[in-house]
């Protein structure tokens, strides 16, 4: 089947504005998840779905980032007034549920210039 | 705080030798889950290997398996039979309920 989408898959956005990247987890999976990893590191988690509701955003690194999974499905990070700090790759996983393992899409590369 | 490190930042393999990746991690909870995951090139992030840290035995995925001490808070990966295709950064992962805790990696490089 198919796996965990991300789109679009490269970004490129001026300092100040707001950007939206959306994930599309594998079918059935109830656990969503982002993360942000910056080159040469591991990935940070930033927050994370069951559902619709959003389980965990301590990760958000402030508040300019929010997320959102309204029907339960895809979900929607984005990131407010950015700056040139905000670029990574921005990952996003799905699971079964809790504690099973994770299944990550290709990313979103974003740059800030 | 759950914490994982990677001690080796770089280490190369002869192809067809066997290579062994270590990871240490702290945490005061009894019951979670360690993974490795595998980033080549194309910076995908592909699942390699699976422990459950109720289970002792060791797990193993074809040429790919664990050395998983739990006293010692430890979970090494071996790669046996290095292939060229196996040259890609190695994360290994710490899981005790919902997110992911992960290590700075190790870089392998299997030469031919």
């Amino acid at each position: 089947g198919a796996g965990v989408s991300q789109s679009p898959r490269y970004k490129v956005t001026k300092r100040g504005q707001d950007v939206a990247l959306r994930c599309d987890p594998i079918s059935g999976h109830v656990s969503l998840y982002w993360y942000r990893q910056a080159l040469g590191q591991g990935p940070e988690f930033l927050t994370y779905f069951n559902y619709e509701a959003q389980q965990d955003k301590s990760g958000l690194p402030n508040d300019r980032f929010s997320a959102e999974r309204p029907e339960g499905s895809i979900s929607t990070l984005t990131i407010q007034r950015t700056e040139q700090r905000d670029s990574a790759m921005y990952r996003c996983a799905s699971s079964l549920w809790d504690n099973y393992e994770q299944y990550f899409g290709p990313g979103t590369r974003l740059t800030v210039t | 705080a759950q914490t994982v490190t990677q001690s080796q930042p770089e280490m190369s393999v002869q192809e067809a030798e066997t290579v062994t990746l270590s990871c240490t991690y702290d945490t005061s909870e009894n019951n979670y889950y360690l993974f490795w995951y595998k980033q080549p090139p194309s910076r995908q992030m592909i699942l390699v290997i699976r422990q459950e840290a109720y289970k002792q035995q060791n797990a193993t995925e074809n040429r790919f398996s664990v050395n998983f001490q739990k006293a010692a808070k430890s979970f090494s990966l071996k790669i046996s039979d290095s292939q060229l295709g196996d040259t890609a950064m190695y994360f290994c992962a710490y899981n005790a309920g919902n997110m992911l805790t992960f290590g700075g990696g190790t870089r392998l490089m299997v030469k031919p």
